[in-house]
């Protein structure tokens, strides 16, 4: 079965980076794209980024547009997020989750499996 | 980018009654070259992440019970709850893949009354 498994929960200060990883199993790892979504307290989703794992292209939310850095571990089935320049603004619940249908035409990014969740406090 | 909007922010529904939720992009998520909308609804319990239930606006997901349903085109869809069951308390997001960045609702908070 399909199952991402992310990184333990993060203490960092602010100006500080955060690597965060998700492990996938269960399917072909370069098939599908891995994007990031976070989830701050009481607030709405908010789609960070995505890493097409089979080229390694990315592209990201022009909200983090140079602090966010997505890469893959093939070798691994791993897939990180990095956050850098830390403000207590970014403490959040880090998901990532995996695209939900390619094909040949490309994918479409409806999300059926997540990660359990990381969080992120910022804090000095 | 797609500005998704969610109304009501939170409802409170009886036992068994019907629940509705919808949802609102500030430009269509139809891409008229298949006829179909980019669209899919979460559910999402304290402590957990989101659940899908739909997606292409009215794909049920499977193992979703069939008491939800998704439906809508263009740029207003809707989520409707037939019978709301105890364990059907959550919060409900949608959520438009035709465009980067993907863009969620702010979700909708479901109670029993």
């Amino acid at each position: 079965q399909v199952q991402l498994v992310q990184s333990g929960a993060e203490l960092k200060k602010p100006g500080a980076s955060v690597k965060v990883a998700c492990k996938t199993s269960g399917y072909t790892f370069t098939n599908y794209g891995i994007h990031w979504v976070r989830q701050a307290p009481g607030q709405r989703l908010e789609w960070m980024g995505w890493i097409n794992a089979d080229n390694g292209n990315t592209e990201y939310s022009q909200s983090f547009l140079g602090r966010v850095t997505i890469t893959t571990d093939t070798s691994a089935n791993t897939v990180y997020m990095e956050l850098s320049s830390l403000r207590s603004e970014d403490t959040a619940v880090y998901y990532c989750a995996r695209d939900g249908y390619c094909s040949g035409r490309g994918c479409y990014s409806w999300f059926a499996y997540w990660g359990q969740g990381t969080l992120v406090t910022v804090s000095s | 980018d797609i500005v998704m909007t969610q109304s009501p922010d939170s409802l409170a529904v009886s036992l068994g009654e019907r629940a509705t939720i919808n949802c609102k992009s500030s430009q269509s998520v139809l891409y008229n070259s298949n006829n179909k909308n980019y669209l899919a609804w979460y559910q999402q319990k304290p402590g957990q992440p989101p659940k899908l239930f739909f997606y292409w606006a009215s794909t049920r997901e499977s193992g979703v019970p069939d008491r939800f349903s998704g439906s809508g085109s263009g740029t207003d869809f809707t989520l409707t709850i037939s019978r709301l069951q105890a364990e059907d308390v959550a919060v409900y997001y949608c959520q438009q893949y035709y465009s980067t960045p993907r863009t969620f609702g702010q979700g909708t908070k479901v109670e029993i009354k």
